[in-house]
């Protein structure tokens, strides 16, 4: 099973918002809505964000949103902010004996 | 809810160790748990989950056959039992819930000579 594919970074500008892409296969992310999107700091553990395509977890920022279409997942931050700055990591059920594939990840660097 | 990594430490190519995850704040028998890793600079890698009563299991093509899952309910705990660690596996080891809602900080494994 192939790791999804992420940006390797992404830039923004404080307010701005932008788009994490998410591509998989008809396998996993085409065949499932059980997406997830999470958020990592430096050394620290991931957070949840964004689970079965498009919910946010309670808690979470109404700036966090995400879609799916076809086998690419996208997550948008909108009103960037600086604590946004982070890695961010996509997640899709893939079934099978290996059922679970992360993404690249992606670092979101805010200006 | 916490989720508490231990077992993590240097250990030979070859060698073995065993990871433990003790659970506190949430019904842990009512969980499917999963272990995921992060070598280090790279990305998320999901290693293996077990269901609540432990006859579903899976691992993650790089581990099976050398890693084994498994749970005590009795002391909320999660295991992942290591043999035959190769320089690859040196990693942050994670406990998570199924729906990685909750995390553990993670445990460290260094597999070097």
């Amino acid at each position: 099973q192939s790791a999804l594919t992420q940006p390797a970074s992404v830039t923004g500008s404080p307010g701005q918002s932008i788009t994490i892409s998410c591509t998989g296969t008809s396998s996993d992310v085409g065949s499932y809505n059980l997406v997830s999107w999470f958020q990592q700091y430096p050394g620290k553990a991931p957070k949840l964000i964004i689970f079965e395509v498009t919910k946010r977890p309670s808690g979470i920022s109404n700036r966090f949103s995400a879609s799916k279409f076809g086998s690419t997942a996208s997550l948008t931050i909108s009103g960037l902010q600086a604590e946004d700055e982070a890695e961010y990591y996509c997640c899709s059920y893939a079934g099978g004996s290996t059922p679970y594939v992360f993404g690249t990840g992606t670092e979101v660097t805010v200006l | 809810v916490q989720l508490v990594e231990s077992g993590g430490g240097l250990v030979k190519p070859g060698g073995s160790l065993r990871l433990s995850c003790v659970a506190s704040g949430l019904t842990f028998s009512g969980h499917y748990m999963t272990w995921i890793r992060q070598a280090p600079g790279k990305g998320l890698e999901w290693v293996s989950y077990i269901s609540r009563s432990g006859d579903i299991i899976y691992y993650a093509e790089s581990v099976r056959t050398r890693f084994t899952i498994s749970r005590d309910d009795a002391n909320n705990s999660l295991f992942l039992q290591m043999n035959n660690l190769r320089i690859e596996d040196t990693a942050v080891y994670y406990c998570a819930t199924y729906g990685m809602d909750v995390w553990g900080q993670g445990t460290t494994v260094i597999v070097s000579s």
